[in-house]
């Protein structure tokens, strides 16, 4: 069975920092690209950013380029966000999510997501 | 950046069609992906590559593609597909995953 679960999320003061992760079980994780998405209260989902098999490609959407970083540990089937610099925008809930693609960016399968709330 | 717009609703009887249209200039160059969410779970793919179903996903899911317009079809509709309703593209020039602002489906 494929499983994605994030893990890392809480309440963070404005300027301050977490890091979250996603631990895949149930496919070759090596063999995909990974997303994460994020979803405000309320709101529409929003791409986060994305990374490639092997971590040579990654791309972020405009709002948290400098401040976010996406990383993966291909030996330990594990996706991590870095985000620093964190935002009372930035509150939302995390995903992280299989993009089984080798073009046309898409996600097929999804984690439940860890809530991040930046208040102070 | 790429932008994609959606209606925020549409409303549907039970049993008949609901067709959600996601609009974008030119999208018809693209592929799109559409994703439902109900309350309180993690979106799920029905239609990716404009019109392709993942195994589990009823053939009631269908999608399309053309000009300006994408376009979600559920027919038969049933009051578990409320829900709402994503759709999603890869933009390359930007190397931007873009999605519509999403459309709430309401089965009267």
């Amino acid at each position: 069975e494929v499983q994605l679960v994030e893990s890392g999320g809480g309440l963070v003061q404005p300027g301050g920092s977490l890091r979250l992760s996603c631990i895949v079980s149930g496919f070759t994780f090596s063999g995909s690209w990974m997303t994460w998405v994020r979803q405000a209260p309320g709101k529409g989902l929003e791409w986060v950013a994305s990374i490639k098999q092997d971590g040579s490609e990654r791309f972020y959407v405009d709002s948290v380029k400098g401040r976010f970083s996406i990383s993966r540990d291909n030996a330990k089937n594990s996706l991590h966000l870095e985000m620093n610099s964190l935002r009372f925008d930035d509150t939302a809930v995390y995903y992280c999510a299989r993009d089984p693609a080798a073009s046309s960016r898409h996600m097929d399968v999804w984690g439940n997501g860890t809530t991040v709330t930046v208040s102070s | 950046s790429y932008v994609l717009t959606q209606p925020p609703s549409v409303s549907v009887a039970p049993g008949k069609t609901a067709n959600i249209a996601c609009g974008g200039n030119n999208i018809g160059i693209y592929t799109v992906h559409w994703y439902q969410q109900k309350p309180g779970q993690a979106p799920v793919l029905v239609i990716y590559y404009d019109k392709d179903r993942p195994s589990g996903i009823p053939e009631r899911f269908s999608g399309s593609n053309s000009g300006n317009t994408a376009t979600l079809t559920i027919s038969r509709v049933e009051a578990g597909d409320e829900a709402d309703y994503y759709c999603q593209v890869w933009d390359s020039g930007s190397a931007h995953v873009v999605f519509g602002g999403g459309t709430k489906l309401t089965v009267l």
